[in-house]
């Protein structure tokens, strides 16, 4: 069976860091790309970044760069993301989940349940 | 950037059909796929590549994409079937979502 278990999540004051980890099994981690997607309380979807299986290629939306980081240890079946200058905007679920992505036919079809960050002072 | 749009809610009766419209410049030129997403639950992929269904999805529910407008339709919608939907493309290396529809079963 198929599982993503996100970690790491909690409250975290304006301007500070929090990483969160994705503990992948039930399936070849190392064969699959892998999101990071959140969702703001009450709120849609929002895409926040993908890695390759290999990490070759990283992308991440607009609103993250150059502040979060996503990283994977395909040894550790393990999927991270370094949350830096975290903003109250940031507040939201965020989910991990396997992808596929190939000749621009991309989606998620396994979702963790999703760990939530609170940016407040 | 690109954007997709949906009709915020649908109304449908128990045992007829809801459709769920997703509008983006050229969308048939992508493909699109569709998560459903129950309260207090994760998303759960029901529709990739504009029209497969994976594994474990019932057969009511069915995709199409043309034109601007990806199409997801729940043919004899059961009370479990009320949820959001959330469309889904790739374009410019990044993964657009849709606003989001909430499907009410009345």
């Amino acid at each position: 069976e198929v599982q993503l278990v996100e970690s790491g999540g909690g409250l975290v004051q304006p301007g500070g860091s929090l990483r969160l980890s994705c503990a992948a099994s039930g399936f070849t981690f190392s064969s699959y790309s892998i999101n990071w997607v959140r969702q703001a309380p009450g709120k849609g979807l929002e895409w926040v970044s993908y890695i390759s299986s290999s990490s070759s290629t990283i992308y991440y939306a607009d609103s993250v760069k150059g502040r979060f980081t996503i990283s994977r240890d395909n040894a550790k079946n393990s999927l991270y993301l370094q949350m830096n200058s975290l903003r109250a905007e940031d507040t939201a679920v965020y989910y991990c989940a396997r992808g596929y992505c190939g000749g621009g036919n991309c989606y998620s079809d396994y979702w963790g349940q999703g760990t939530l960050v609170t940016v407040s002072s | 950037s690109y954007e997709l749009t949906q009709p915020p809610s649908v109304s449908v009766s128990p045992g007829q059909t809801a459709s769920i419209t997703c509008s983006g410049d050229k969308l048939g030129d992508k493909f699109a796929c569709w998560y459903q997403q129950k309260p207090g639950q994760s998303p759960v992929l029901v529709i990739y590549q504009d029209s497969k269904r994976p594994s474990g999805i019932p057969e009511r529910f069915s995709g199409s994409n043309s034109g601007n407008t990806a199409t997801l339709t729940i043919s004899g919608t059961q009370a479990m079937d009320e949820a959001d939907y959330y469309c889904q493309a790739w374009d410019s290396s990044t993964y657009v979502f849709g606003p989001g529809t909430k499907v009410t079963v009345l």
